[in-house]
């Protein structure tokens, strides 16, 4: 099983700040990995997929990056309903996906 | 509107069986391959299992090793509906699961879900 180790736990910023937030597979995934965005209450929102392109609607500065096994997903002009968990899911092993256990990003 | 809602969580003890059903609209449910996906209290999303669209000359299903031989996923391209079936139940499957539509292949997303529903496992 690939496994998926993001960091930090919890990030806290200010809006206007920039978020990076990083996510490492326990072996090699091209750039096959997916961004999510989830709050509570509501279903998770598909960010980023293949690395780096954004989803359908997502604003320009949510931005992803990375290959091979270290990935980032980087939020810049943080606004306050950025405020959410952030999950990576890897999808090398398609479909048997597995997620990453998420960032709490809070916006103070 | 494009939405996926699931239905029938409940509290069940051990041992005990559920059916699971999530009900696809605005899109065409037989195109797309679908998941459900569980997030346990406090814990993260956990993949549970993946049932190929109408394309395949069959459906592929794959499962999580946590619930293989216990859950059976399916889906009616006529009701546009998907299901998972769960047998011999766990207090570790307590979780809310969600549907969740995949637009295919691994360069790609799961880029829609449902809001879940509640499943309880407890004596």
């Amino acid at each position: 099983e690939i496994v998926l180790t993001q960091s930090p736990a919890t990030l806290s910023l200010s809006p206007g700040g920039r978020a990076t937030l990083s996510c490492r597979a326990s072996q090699t995934i091209s750039t096959f990995l997916a961004w999510y965005q989830h709050k509570l209450g509501q279903p998770p929102r598909l960010l980023i997929y293949d690395a780096s392109k954004r989803a359908t609607g997502i604003p320009a500065r949510f931005s992803g990056s990375g290959s091979g096994t270290d990935f980032t997903l980087t939020i810049s002009s943080l606004e306050p309903e950025d405020a959410a968990i952030y999950f990576c899911q890897q999808r090398g092993n398609w479909p048997r996906y597995t997620f990453g256990q998420g960032t709490k990003l809070e916006i103070k | 509107e494009v939405q996926l809602v699931e239905s029938g969580g409940d509290l069940v003890k051990p041992g005990g069986s559920l059916r699971l059903s999530c009900a696809a609209s605005g899109f065409v449910f037989s195109s797309y391959s679908m998941n459900w996906v569980r997030q346990a209290p406090g814990k993260g999303l956990e993949w549970v299992s993946f049932i190929s669209s109408r394309r395949d000359r069959s459906s592929s299903i794959y499962y999580a090793d946590s619930v293989k031989g216990r859950f059976t996923i399916s889906r009616d391209n006529a009701r546009n509906s998907l299901f998972l079936q769960m047998d011999s139940l766990r207090v570790e499957d307590t979780a809310v699961y969600y549907c969740a539509r995949d637009r295919g292949g691994a360069a790609d997303g799961t880029d829609l879900w449902g809001r879940g529903t509640l499943v309880t496992v407890s004596s």
